[in-house]
């Protein structure tokens, strides 16, 4: 069930660079989309989300970029710090209900 | 500590063998969900749960899986038989109406 797909696979930032993860999705009736943060060992944290009436939303350092013709959204990472590294999955919902969530992407922030 | 909360965090079984794990799904939360993560893949729906009544089931769960969870508040899923390729992280979300899902630490599944 590829239904959204993300890219990089991996990812390699300078300390106070940019991170930018990009992700797309099929299902038009999708109307909700979470990223989520995950570290070794752990489970996925909900870092932050959005919906399709919305072309961006900004938490802190944390930005999502929603593109609803190309079905097509972003994660950027301001001022990347080495505690940002962690795998980051998108994800995609109707309703809250049953995410799809994408193969995720391995950021590294070296120091 | 309010959030998911699973059991067992690590489980290695033989081949054949029966494993059940538990989720404890955050109070008032109807929706609960159990997914499976196979390493450097995302989180694979598996089934879900609206308070105690079973809505969906994904074509991943073979007739070796069961979910239950009675009275609508924990939940069980129990593995049958198990194989080397259930070797797998198991993830329990829970989640109010139409909201975003919270996940458990999950439980890491080895069989041997």
């Amino acid at each position: 069930q590829q239904q959204v797909k993300q890219s990089p696979q991996s990812l390699i930032v300078q300390k106070g660079g940019i991170s930018i993860i990009n992700c797309a999705y099929e299902n038009t009736a999708f109307d909700y989309f979470p990223w989520y943060q995950q570290f070794p060992g752990k489970g996925p944290a909900l870092l932050i989300a959005i919906r399709p009436d919305v072309s961006e939303k900004k938490e802190g350092r944390f930005t999502i970029s929603f593109n609803k013709s190309a079905k097509q959204f972003s994660l950027h990472i301001m001022d990347s710090q080495p505690g940002d590294s962690a795998t980051y999955f998108c994800a995609a919902s109707k309703e809250g209900f049953k995410t799809i969530f994408g193969a995720g992407t391995r950021l590294f922030v070296k120091a | 500590d309010t959030g998911v909360s699973q059991d067992p965090r690590h489980k290695i079984t033989k081949r054949g063998q029966n494993v059940t794990f538990r989720c404890d799904p955050i109070s008032e939360h109807n929706r609960l969900y159990w997914y499976r993560q196979t390493l450097g893949q995302g989180p694979e729906f598996l089934t879900y749960f609206q308070n105690e009544a079973q809505l969906e089931k994904s074509r991943l769960l073979s007739d070796r899986f069961s979910a239950e969870r009675p009275k609508g508040s924990f939940s069980t899923l129990e593995i049958q038989r198990t194989e080397q390729g259930d070797s797998a992280m198991y993830l329990c979300a829970s989640s109010p109406f139409g909201s975003e899902a919270f996940f458990g630490q999950g439980t890491r599944l080895t069989v041997v």
